[in-house]
């Protein structure tokens, strides 16, 4: 079964330091997401991608984190200047369509722990 | 985006069936009901999707009543292994779903 894949597993930075996190979505997705969860809550929508733009952004998604799809294969997400709040696991997931019928399943990746110090 | 309401924890018993309900009462009619599955420490997991009345597929049912202010989500026969955060997201499409903060489903031997 085809599945996304993110690398690193796990990232230690110090503050103020870039990061980028890496994602491989499934082959003929055509919808890219970021998410964030920090550790106890719940799953934070961060940003929606579709045809090389930004569809939707959240609140949390300000000018210190950018995506990009460099190629055919990676969608990563970076965050310029870490802080301390940035500590979270990040996930990312993918879904085959964008229809305005109904929502497509999104296929989530095993997600970054992101440990800012 | 339609809030939606969960109880924050359940326990259950293997072998048991467990419903999970959620409140939406202002859901609009173009959104659709979707349940999500998050083990710890992976990425949440795609369930079941609905619309109105009852859908079924090998892993759980969703029943929806006709006025669709509310969901409930019903695994059969519980094992330990769904141990797990149950979310219920309500939307029309990807961009308008957002995760609440679930339902933690306890199954106890």
């Amino acid at each position: 079964e085809p599945e996304v894949t993110q690398t690193p597993s796990h990232q230690v930075t110090q503050m103020g330091q870039e990061v980028i996190l890496r994602c491989v979505p499934i082959s003929n997705h055509l919808y890219f997401y970021w998410y964030r969860q920090i550790l106890g809550q719940k799953v934070e929508f961060l940003v929606s991608f579709y045809n090389n733009e930004i569809s939707e952004k959240s609140e949390i998604f300000d000018d210190q984190f950018s995506v990009e799809r460099p190629d055919g294969s990676n969608f990563t997400l970076k965050i310029r200047s870490t802080k301390l709040e940035d500590s979270a696991m990040y996930f990312c997931a993918s879904s085959e369509a964008y229809s305005g019928a109904r929502p497509y399943e999104q296929y989530f990746g095993p997600g970054t722990r992101l440990t800012v110090t | 985006l339609a809030k939606t309401t969960q109880p924050i924890s359940m326990d259950s018993y293997e072998g048991q069936e467990v419903n999970i309900t959620c409140s939406h009462n202002n859901i609009a009619t173009n959104d659709y009901i979707t349940w999500y599955q998050q083990f710890p420490s992976q990425g949440p997991r795609f369930i079941i999707q609905g619309y109105k009345t009852k859908v079924t597929n090998e892993v759980a049912s969703l029943f929806i009543p006709a006025d669709r202010k509310s969901s409930t989500l019903s695994l059969p026969r519980v094992s330990l292994s769904d141990t797990a955060v149950y979310y219920c997201l309500v939307g029309a499409n990807n961009n308008d779903m957002r995760f609440g903060a679930g339902t933690r489903l306890t199954v106890k031997p």
